[in-house]
């Protein structure tokens, strides 16, 4: 079965510092690996995928994420963040099924 | 493109009392599924549909039931609602074009359950 682990509940950061928010995943299956960001009161939004070819994968706002087979890892990144990224970033993994599998969550708060 | 959307928003139960929670997608998607939200836990699939006529239970079906009459509506009930059941429900959908069966989501559903 699929597992997804975000190994930190909430990442600070100052506005214009590169964020990172990191996930990883267990072998089991191909993976085929999400991002989703949650804002206040709202559904989730898709901020990009990963199924195969490059392993730096872009997406909507400026984030991307870099695939990382060795060590099982895809981590979001964003190199100058802004206060309006702050919100609840979920990683999930398919494994090339129709379902998905989410992290717990990774709160993210960006300060001035 | 109204995509998925979850009728109703917020609804306050008493213990016992039943409920229907409606998601509809006008995506043409095959595939549907419930999920609740509750802290620290991220998402949890409670039932999904790979097509029209069809369901399947997900990681916490207990209490719930579902149907899928329609290839656009997916409906969650709760015959006997608990306060184990005070959660946010989130309604998605998808298509394999790629393989991926990415998902897009509904704006939720907040229930309490008293």
């Amino acid at each position: 079965a699929q597992s997804v682990a975000q190994p930190e509940d909430q990442v600070n950061v100052a506005e214009g510092n590169p964020l990172t928010v990191k996930c990883t995943y267990s072998v089991s299956g191909n993976p085929y690996l999400f991002w989703y960001v949650q804002y206040p009161n709202r559904g989730l939004q898709f901020l990009l995928k990963y199924i195969t070819g490059d392993n730096l994968v872009k997406g909507s706002y400026g984030f991307e994420a870099e695939f990382n087979k060795s060590q099982t890892s895809f981590h979001l990144k964003k190199p100058s963040a802004l206060v309006s990224d702050s919100a609840l970033y979920f990683c999930a993994d398919t494994g090339g099924g129709n379902k998905l599998t989410f992290g717990t969550g990774t709160q993210l708060k960006v300060e001035l | 493109n109204a995509g998925v959307t979850q009728t109703p928003k917020f609804r306050v139960l008493k213990t016992g009392q039943s409920m229907t929670l409606l998601c509809a997608q006008d995506m043409n998607h095959e595939y549907m599924y419930w999920y609740r939200q509750d802290p620290g836990m991220g998402l949890r699939l409670i039932h999904y549909s790979v097509g029209e006529g069809t369901t399947a239970k997900g990681e916490v079906p207990d209490g719930y039931n579902v149907s899928r009459l329609k290839k656009q509506n997916f409906l969650l009930g709760l015959e006997s609602a608990a306060p184990s059941q005070t959660s946010v429900y989130f309604c998605a959908s998808s298509y394999s074009e790629d393989g991926s069966y990415e998902q897009y989501f509904g704006p939720g559903t907040r229930l309490t359950v008293t």
